[in-house]
């Protein structure tokens, strides 16, 4: 069946650092991957979107890379702030024709002052 | 421009009861989605729907129904609460033809 798996335990990293958050999934072949944030107690909100044909994307101090070899996913964000602290799901789409998302449990990030 | 909204943001059933969740977006997108959150696990999606007046399942289903009479908005029934149906619940909504999903600030329900 098809899965994604986040570390589920939280990371915590010192203000200024690079945090590094990881998605692998199993069974899939996405034509996309995508990366929400969510604060507690709000809805998730869309981050960023790296198709298959894609190395790495780009945002401001955001980075997301894709190996579908590996089938795996990195997320980064550099010079972390505490306000980065939250939760960040990885959600993939399997371009089916209902268009919805299948998403992973989440890992809280803890970016510490 | 309010976005995804959600009604209510908070409720509390005994078992057997019924209640309806309401998800209006104003964005004019044709998909939404329900999607239920609980700890630990991902989104799993309930029910969605492509368009007015039509809908289709999710993952998990099973308990649950709704319809999409209008294009801004898409209700999830539940018709007889079980303590299992105590979740976050989330609604969202996207564009056809694009990839991203807006979400509401979501419901908590406590079933008893």
């Amino acid at each position: 069946s098809q899965k994604i798996e986040q570390n589920s335990e939280a990371l915590n990293i010192q203000e200024g650092k690079t945090a590094t958050l990881t998605c692998n999934y199993t069974n899939y072949s996405p034509a996309y991957l995508q990366w929400y944030r969510q604060d507690p107690g709000r809805g998730p909100v869309f981050l960023l979107l790296i198709r298959e044909n894609e190395k790495e994307k780009r945002k401001e101090r955001l980075k997301v890379t894709f190996d579908t070899t590996l089938k795996q996913s990195l997320f980064h964000i550099t010079a972390s702030q505490p306000a980065d602290s939250a939760t960040y799901l990885c959600a993939l789409d399997m371009f089916t024709g209902r268009r919805a998302l299948t998403f992973g449990s989440g890992t809280r990030l803890q970016v510490q002052p | 421009n309010a976005g995804v909204t959600q009604t209510p943001k908070f409720r509390v059933l005994k078992t057997g009861q019924s209640m309806t969740l309401l998800c209006a977006q104003d964005m004019n997108h044709e998909y939404m989605y329900w999607y239920r959150q609980d700890p630990g696990m991902g989104l799993r999606l309930i029910h969605y729907s492509v368009g007015e007046g039509t809908t289709a399942k999710g993952e998990v289903p099973d308990g649950y129904n709704v319809s999409r009479l209008k294009k801004q908005n898409f209700l999830l029934g539940l018709e007889s609460a079980a303590p299992s149906q105590t979740s976050v619940y989330f609604c969202a909504s996207m564009r056809a033809l694009q990839e991203t999903q807006y979400f509401g600030p979501g419901t908590r329900l406590l079933v008893l």
